[in-house]
């Protein structure tokens, strides 16, 4: 069976700190990956996608960044945190594009 | 432009009820469609999903969603809804060999006792 995790669970930082989020998958091989952000109470947005290690594609422009350097793990990262980053940032994964995704935990991050 | 709506943003039933969640996308491509579940401070699970063929979907926990070529439309149903019902439900588009996955804005189910 498939599982996802990330980490952290949560994060509490200063504007204008770095962040790095992570996310593993295990038990598939070579899956599709994204990386999403939800405002509280709010929508999902898709920020990064990758389907091979070492490329990532983005989506919107946040002032964040994201690669994937093995297989099974995807990282999301910024050197420099803006108050609009407070969110929910969840990673997901799919057998290929236009198929279902599946989601992790999340991370809650809330920027100061 | 691609879009998903979900005109109710928050939907109020009495336990035993039945419920329907209604769904709307515009989209240019055959559509693949979705509904997830999200729990308070968790993720998203997956509850069913529409590729082709018999319109009407079955799902986890009795749940059931009906695709409408016409009406451009994903309802999800439930004949009698639990209180363990109550959550934010999502209902999704994307289409074949596409990445992106569109969201509606989601909405807030609670089931009173």
């Amino acid at each position: 069976a498939q599982t996802i995790h990330q980490w952290p669970v949560a994060e509490i930082k200063a504007v204008g700190s770095p962040l790095s989020l992570g996310c593993t998958i295990k038990g598939k091989s070579s899956p599709n990956l994204y990386w999403y952000w939800q405002a509280t109470g709010g929508t999902l947005q898709q920020l990064f996608y990758s389907i091979t290690v070492g490329q990532v594609e983005s989506v919107v422009q946040l002032n964040l960044s994201a690669s994937r350097p093995k297989d099974d793990q995807f990282i999301l990262s910024t050197e420099k945190l803006l108050l609009s980053h407070s969110g929910f940032y969840l990673c997901a994964w799919s057998l290929g594009g236009g198929y279902e995704q599946y989601f992790g935990p999340g991370t809650r991050l809330t920027v100061l | 432009a691609q879009s998903v709506t979900q005109p109710d943003a928050r939907v109020t039933v009495s336990e035993g009820a039945s419920l329907q969640l209604r769904c709307k996308y515009s989209y240019s491509a055959t559509p693949y469609l979705f509904w997830y579940v999200q729990y308070p401070r968790q993720g998203l699970q997956l509850l069913l999903k529409y590729y082709s063929g018999d319109p009407v979907v079955q799902g986890v926990n009795g749940f059931e969603a009906e695709f409408s070529k016409s009406n451009s439309s994903f309802h999800l149903r439930k004949a009698s809804v639990h209180w363990s019902d109550s959550a934010v439900y999502f209902c999704a588009v994307a289409s074949s060999g596409s990445w992106q996955l569109i969201f509606g804005s989601g909405t807030q189910l609670t089931v009173m006792p």
